[in-house]
């Protein structure tokens, strides 16, 4: 079974600062991870998703991950802050074969000016 | 490339009618799953269709059933509405089985009064 866990419901940083999301899975089987970004009344579109190749992930609008086996993390960071990424953010998790992805409670990310 | 379309945005209906919702894949892409999203329970799964078939489905009582047409387009039902199935409802598609991250919809919000 797979499960996501994502610390800190809403998180705050000041524009310029370093964005640091975190997501810790559970999986009994390699899994497949993603993360999506959802701006008010739109639907989730993904930043990234690491599928085991490289264990460091960049996505877009500046988002990259690093996989983490023997911690069980995919945590999202940006260096800079920027008041367009003001959103929730998603992680999501998926066992190989399977196309069910379970996702996280969400990370709502305010930005200051 | 036009993206994943989801009709109607917003739907207001009488708790014990039924609804229909519809959803259009990206062109070219086999694979859809719906996701039913509320404060409460955030993003849960409802199902996924290939090739016109439901390959996985969540833990919804049978009044949710879905489709998918060979045209890839989707549709999914819920009968005898309730209150608690207000939400807003996104379809996914993916070009096939496989590691490809979902492209999501703007969603359907559903309201029952």
């Amino acid at each position: 079974a797979q499960s996501v866990t994502q610390l800190g419901s809403h998180v705050s940083v000041s524009e310029g600062a370093l964005v640091l999301l975190r997501c810790n899975y559970s999986s009994s089987v390699p899994p497949y991870l993603f993360w999506y970004v959802q701006y008010p009344n739109q639907g989730l579109q993904l930043l990234l998703k690491y599928t085991s190749a490289a264990t460091l992930v960049k996505g877009i609008n500046g988002f990259e991950a690093e996989f983490k086996k023997s911690e069980t993390s995919f945590h999202l960071t940006k260096p800079s802050a920027h008041m367009s990424d003001a959103a929730e953010y998603f992680c999501a998790v998926s066992a190989s074969g399977t196309y069910k992805y379970i996702f996280g409670t969400g990370t709502r990310l305010k930005v200051l000016a | 490339k036009a993206g994943v379309t989801q009709t109607p945005r917003y739907l207001i209906k009488t708790r014990g009618q039924q609804v229909t919702l519809s959803c259009s894949p990206i062109s070219g892409h086999r694979s859809v799953s719906w996701y039913q999203q509320t404060p409460g329970q955030g993003l849960q799964f409802l199902f996924e269709y290939f090739s016109e078939t439901q390959r996985n489905k969540g833990n919804f009582p049978g009044r949710f059933s879905g489709r998918q047409f060979s045209n890839s387009r989707s549709e999914m039902n819920v009968s005898t509405l309730e209150l608690g199935d207000s939400a807003l409802y996104l379809c996914a598609s993916s070009p096939q089985q496989g590691p490809y991250g979902y492209t999501f919809g703007s969603g359907t919000r559903l309201t029952v009064v």
